[in-house]
């Protein structure tokens, strides 16, 4: 079966850092989107950037930027310049072309002022 | 605004009893999808429709039904042969399913048993 893992249950930066959130998934697929999600305490999954397996170049959205390594498998979110309103829950996804998307079990982020 | 709007936001089911979950979409989206969320787990695949009076199962559809009659509706029934439907439900639309259309997620419906 197809998984997604993210190793880091918890993390925590200084605001106006650099922090990094890993992600991993296991897929014999050679072409699929990936995503990250974010959940705030409100709840609601809000998307923040998308990158699609085909495109070598890394998909950037403002402060926000991947690390994707196809060959590794690996599928990193980097948040520049760290904000209080970035503390949230974040979620890896794959959609492998079957009509769903599998998620990771997410990564803490907390904002230290 | 356009939106996915899920309702109630928090529900209480009795033992025994059928809860409906509502979740509405003014987007015009074709595909919407139902997921649950558990503490330290990510969302997982309940339902999902691909177009009106179409859906599918997902990977833990045991003990819930859905309909899907109208495009903009996709209510979610927890049934009680579902014996553990204490979580977080999470509605999602998207254009089409596929992963070229990321998925919009209303604000969720907490149910817990009484």
């Amino acid at each position: 079966a197809q998984t997604v893992t993210q190793s880091q249950p918890e993390m925590s930066v200084q605001e106006a850092e650099t922090v990094t959130l890993s992600c991993t998934y296991d897929t014999s697929e050679s072409d699929y989107y990936l995503f990250w999600y974010k959940q705030p305490p409100s709840r609601q999954m809000i998307l923040v950037i998308r990158q699609e397996a085909y495109k070598q170049q890394n998909a950037t959205e403002n402060r926000f930027s991947v690390n994707f390594q196809k060959a590794a498998k690996s599928f990193s979110l980097k948040i520049s310049d760290s904000q209080l309103g970035d503390a949230a829950m974040y979620f890896c996804a794959y959609d492998f072309g079957n009509e769903k998307l599998t998620f990771g079990t997410g990564t803490r982020l907390t904002i230290i002022p | 605004d356009g939106g996915i709007t899920q309702s109630p936001k928090y529900l209480f089911r009795k033992e025994g009893q059928n809860v409906t979950l509502s979740c509405e979409q003014n987007l015009n989206h074709d595909a919407m999808y139902w997921y649950r969320q558990d503490p330290g787990q990510g969302l997982r695949l309940i339902y999902y429709s691909q177009i009106v009076n179409d859906f599918q199962k997902g990977d833990i559809a045991e003990g819930y039904s859905v309909s899907r009659e109208k495009k903009e509706s996709f209510p979610l029934t927890v049934t009680s042969a579902q014996k553990n439907p204490t979580a977080f439900y999470l509605c999602a639309s998207s254009i089409a399913t596929g992963g070229n259309q990321p998925q919009h997620f209303g604000d969720g419906t907490r149910l817990s048993i009484l």
